[in-house]
């Protein structure tokens, strides 16, 4: 079974500062690689994802992530945050599966920005 | 403008009673999903369906149905056996099942039992 580990519950980090959120994901076979943020109240929208290729992916709103396979993570980086940025953030895991539909996510991080 | 529309936003219960939560898209998407949302638990799956009159358990389907007649219609509804179904409930669909696609979010219906 595949598992998501997001390993900060909650980042404070200042206005203009850089920020990683951090994901480390557990499966035996190919994944597919995903991003979403939540802004309070509201349903989740795709920051980005990773499907294959290049291992770093650019998003909107200006973060990216990196795919490193032997560490089995893709953290979120973002070199400077805006008050807008003040979210929660979830990484999603995808791994094929025979029969059945395996779209993990983790227990999300929140961000926030202080002014 | 195309998108996922969920009703109601604030859905009271109370104990013994079903409710039925609304979820219409007009994406023209195959399938479609609920989950669950708990302070700090992420999302979990509740149903999903890959096509029209075809729907699946996830993870945590006791005490929830579904029904999938039309295409852009999902309803979740939530039974008496559900025993704590104090949550925040978000509707999802895709272009297909397929891993890469991405998921398309409703604003989301919050329940709560009283």
């Amino acid at each position: 079974a595949q598992s998501v580990t997001q390993l900060d519950s909650q980042v404070p980090v200042f206005e203009e500062a850089p920020v990683e959120l951090r994901c480390n994901y557990s499966s035996s076979v190919s994944v597919y690689l995903f991003w979403y943020v939540q802004y309070p109240n509201q349903g989740l929208q795709l920051l980005l994802k990773y499907l294959s290729g290049s291992t770093l992916v650019k998003g909107i709103n200006g973060f990216e992530a990196e795919f490193n396979k032997s560490q089995t993570s893709f953290h979120l980086r973002k070199p400077s945050v805006h008050i807008s940025d003040t979210a929660e953030y979830f990484c999603a895991v995808f791994s094929s599966g025979a029969g059945s539909y395996q779209l993990t996510f983790g227990k999300g991080t929140k961000l926030s920005v202080i002014p | 403008d195309g998108g996922i529309t969920q009703s109601p936003k604030y859905l009271f219960r109370k104990e013994g009673q079903n409710v039925t939560l609304s979820c219409e898209q007009n994406l023209n998407h195959d399938a479609m999903y609920w989950y669950r949302q708990d302070p700090g638990q992420g999302l979990r799956l509740i149903y999903y369906s890959q096509i029209v009159n075809d729907f699946q358990k996830g993870d945590i389907a006791e005490g929830y149905s579904v029904s999938r007649e039309k295409k852009e219609s999902f309803p979740l509804t939530v039974t008496s056996a559900q025993k704590n179904p104090t949550a925040f409930y978000l509707c999802a669909s895709s272009p297909g099942l397929a891993g890469g696609n991405t998921q398309y979010f409703g604003p989301g219906t919050r329940l709560t039992v009283l």
